[in-house]
């Protein structure tokens, strides 16, 4: 089955700089990437997505780049903000957005 | 427009009970999932429905855990004879489908403790 992997597992950056996160991926098979943050007791929330047809997506500050060849794919994030600091998961699912297969997470602080 | 709802929010229980959890999804939203997530860790499938059918069903759902969604709208996660080891958070998302749809929108999860 799939196994999605993401480092780091923590990161911390001072505000303004940018964070990058990275996840593989290894069921070729996979062609719908999306991305989560989760704050303290809260459920996740959708960021933003990638198809498999693509290979980069923005969103303000928020960018995702798919390499399907190397089965990778990361997050970038802009200009950081103090409430940019969450957990962050990245996931994989084949057949288009049935059951996610997540990594494990990366601890994003942003400090002042 | 309404997200996700899940109750209760905490639940705990004595090993050996049984715990019943609700999700109400987007209402215009016909797929509907149940994950768990331990601490630390990121969500884990459990189970799916399309509608009121129940598509997928993971190997971490054991004999103890039934999930129904009888009229296609709200579902019922159900643990019998709880254990110790399913303290944790269970997480339900719901999503449409067809039109290019995929997005997935969770609730804000059950935590459940089992002393």
């Amino acid at each position: 089955g799939e196994n999605v992997e993401q480092h780091p597992s923590t990161l911390s950056v001072q505000e303004g700089d940018s964070a990058v996160i990275k996840c593989t991926y290894s069921d070729s098979a996979s062609n719908y990437f999306p991305w989560y943050k989760q704050e303290l007791g809260k459920g996740p929330q959708l960021i933003i997505d990638i198809r498999s047809n693509v290979g980069e997506k923005k969103d303000q500050r928020i960018a995702v780049t798919l390499n399907k060849t190397a089965k990778h794919f990361s997050l970038h994030i802009t200009e950081t903000q103090p409430e940019d600091s969450a957990v962050y998961f990245c996931a994989a699912s084949r057949n288009y957005g049935q059951n996610f297969v997540f990594g494990p997470g990366t601890r994003l602080s942003v400090l002042p | 427009d309404t997200g996700v709802s899940q109750n209760p929010r905490h639940k705990i229980t004595k090993r050996g009970q049984n715990v019943t959890f609700r999700c109400d999804p987007i209402s215009e939203h016909n797929r509907l999932y149940w994950y768990r997530q331990t601490l630390g860790q990121g969500p884990e499938f459990l189970t799916y429905f399309q509608n009121e059918a129940q598509l997928e069903k993971s190997r971490l759902l054991s004999d103890r855990f039934s999930a129904e969604r009888p009229k296609g709208s709200f579902s019922t996660l159900e643990i019998q004879r709880t254990e110790q080891g399913d303290s944790a958070m269970y997480l339900c998302a719901s999503s449409a489908s067809g039109g290019g749809r995929y997005e997935q929108y969770f609730g804000p999860g059950t935590r459940l403790t089992v002393t």
